[in-house]
């Protein structure tokens, strides 16, 4: 079986900070790892992922989240935050022989000017 | 735009009322996915075709659910005898192939009164 934990269901930045997005997960075999955002009334975009590889993995909008497996972590950053990442994200995982993606409880991001 | 569509976006409907939605997955993805996210969670996964073959069910999905995928295109999700507890948004995704990216339509929203 395989579990996903996102540290806090709301986290508030300041335009221009840092963005740090928590997530750990649980799997007794190799995982493949996902981060989501979802927007309001829309459905979820992929905005990187780690399967096999470099373990930092660079995605869409200058996200970017690296694999740690002593820590058993794939925590999503952003240098600077900017307004139009104010939204809902959601880690995932899922790996070989189990493909249906299980999700966290999702943190959202507020952006404040 | 030849993403994931899903039809209808928001369903109203009253308890005990079977409903249906459709979800038209990306041209040439062979997997297509369903789940499922209440308010203040994650997406959990229902159910998930290969063509046109239901490969897994979750055991959220109770008998009053049935998911199809003629033909191994569209694919349709009906829900019978509805109830005030299947208020959710349902997701549909399609990949290419079992470890590709899924790709998320924008959902259909239900509301059971």
């Amino acid at each position: 079986a395989q579990s996903v934990t996102q540290l806090g269901s709301h986290v508030s930045v300041s335009e221009g900070a840092l963005v740090l997005l928590r997530c750990n997960y649980s799997s007794s075999v190799p995982p493949y790892l996902f981060w989501y955002v979802q927007y309001p009334n829309q459905g979820l975009q992929l905005l990187l992922k780690y399967t096999t590889g470099a373990t930092l993995v660079k995605g869409i909008n200058g996200f970017e989240a690296e694999f740690k497996k002593s820590e058993t972590s794939f925590h999503l950053t952003k240098p600077s935050a900017h307004m139009s990442d104010a939204a809902e994200y959601f880690c995932a995982c899922s790996n070989v022989g189990n493909e249906k993606l299980t999700f966290g409880t999702g943190t959202r991001l507020t952006i404040i000017p | 735009d030849t993403g994931v569509s899903q039809d209808p976006r928001h369903k109203i409907t009253k308890r005990g009322q079977n409903v249906t939605f459709r979800c038209d997955p990306i041209s040439e993805h062979n997997r297509l996915y369903w789940y499922r996210q209440t308010l203040g969670q994650g997406p959990e996964f229902l159910t998930y075709f290969q063509n046109e073959a239901q490969l897994e069910k979750s055991r959220l999905l109770s008998d009053r659910f049935s998911a199809e995928r003629p033909k191994g295109s569209f694919s349709t999700l009906e829900i019978q005898r509805t109830e005030q507890g299947d208020s959710a948004m349902y997701l549909c995704a399609s990949s290419l192939t079992a470890q590709e990216t899924q790709y998320f339509g924008p959902g259909t929203r239900l509301l059971v009164l």
